[in-house]
């Protein structure tokens, strides 16, 4: 694999299940996140992890949370869907999280929840 | 608060030139992104700015004044694949993102 891959690429899902998207990135990057677009939005930042081991609150973590066990994974685990949480989920790398750094981004999930 | 503010929706005809604007009020700056995404797909880096001025690269440039909080993205000889939404973020104080909702620039033949 080259960049960033995510999976699943889209999902229907009842409310109060749990659901894990998996973010998986090759290029050896140090800082990786999780974005939701919503329509009429701008992305807005769910959690970070400026390395492993580490992660951060973004601006939207309620409901979500997430692990950094390694360098190449960044899994983003909703606890108890609501409908809320209907929109499309983008997992993001860069090499540092200096000011310099490009995010590459992933194809992105399209997750429903009913 | 934080807020980045762009056109939502523009038009332009293929072959012409188009600028799209970017105003910004950010806690801090650490430099201002442009990304291009086209519908269902990922949103792709096309240009940095973080001193004032213009930015070219090939038929696509980005000037920034941070005096004004303003930036704009200037594409020439447009093309139909630059149909496309066109996103500003600036980076806060504390090196994350702050998106705008993103200018969706239809191209008519």
């Amino acid at each position: 694999i080259a960049g960033i891959t995510q999976a699943p690429t889209s999902q229907i899902l009842a409310a109060g299940r749990r659901m894990t998207l998996r973010c998986t990135q090759d290029m050896r990057h140090n800082a990786m996140y999780w974005y939701r677009q919503d329509l009429g939005l701008g992305l807005r930042l769910i959690h970070y992890s400026n390395t492993a081991g580490t992660t951060g609150k973004g601006e939207v973590p309620d409901g979500y949370s997430v692990s950094r066990a390694n360098t190449d994974d960044f899994p983003l685990t909703l606890a108890s869907a609501v409908p809320s949480q209907t929109s499309v989920y983008f997992c993001a790398s860069s090499g540092t999280s200096a000011s310099t750094d490009t995010q590459y981004f992933g194809p992105g999930t399209r997750l429903t929840v009913l | 608060g934080q807020n980045i503010d762009q056109p939502t929706e523009m038009t332009a005809t293929e072959g012409a030139i188009v600028q799209i604007n970017c105003t910004y009020q950010t806690s801090g700056f650490n430099g201002l992104f442009w990304y291009q995404q086209h519908a269902g797909e990922a949103p792709t880096f096309l240009s940095y700015n973080v001193l004032d001025g213009l930015e070219e690269k090939g038929r696509f440039s980005s000037f920034l004044s941070r005096s004004k909080g303003y930036s704009y993205l200037l594409l020439k000889e447009l093309q139909m694949k630059d149909s496309a939404s066109y996103l500003c973020a600036v980076m806060d104080s504390n090196y994350q993102l702050i998106w705008g909702a993103g200018t969706k620039l239809i191209i008519k033949p």
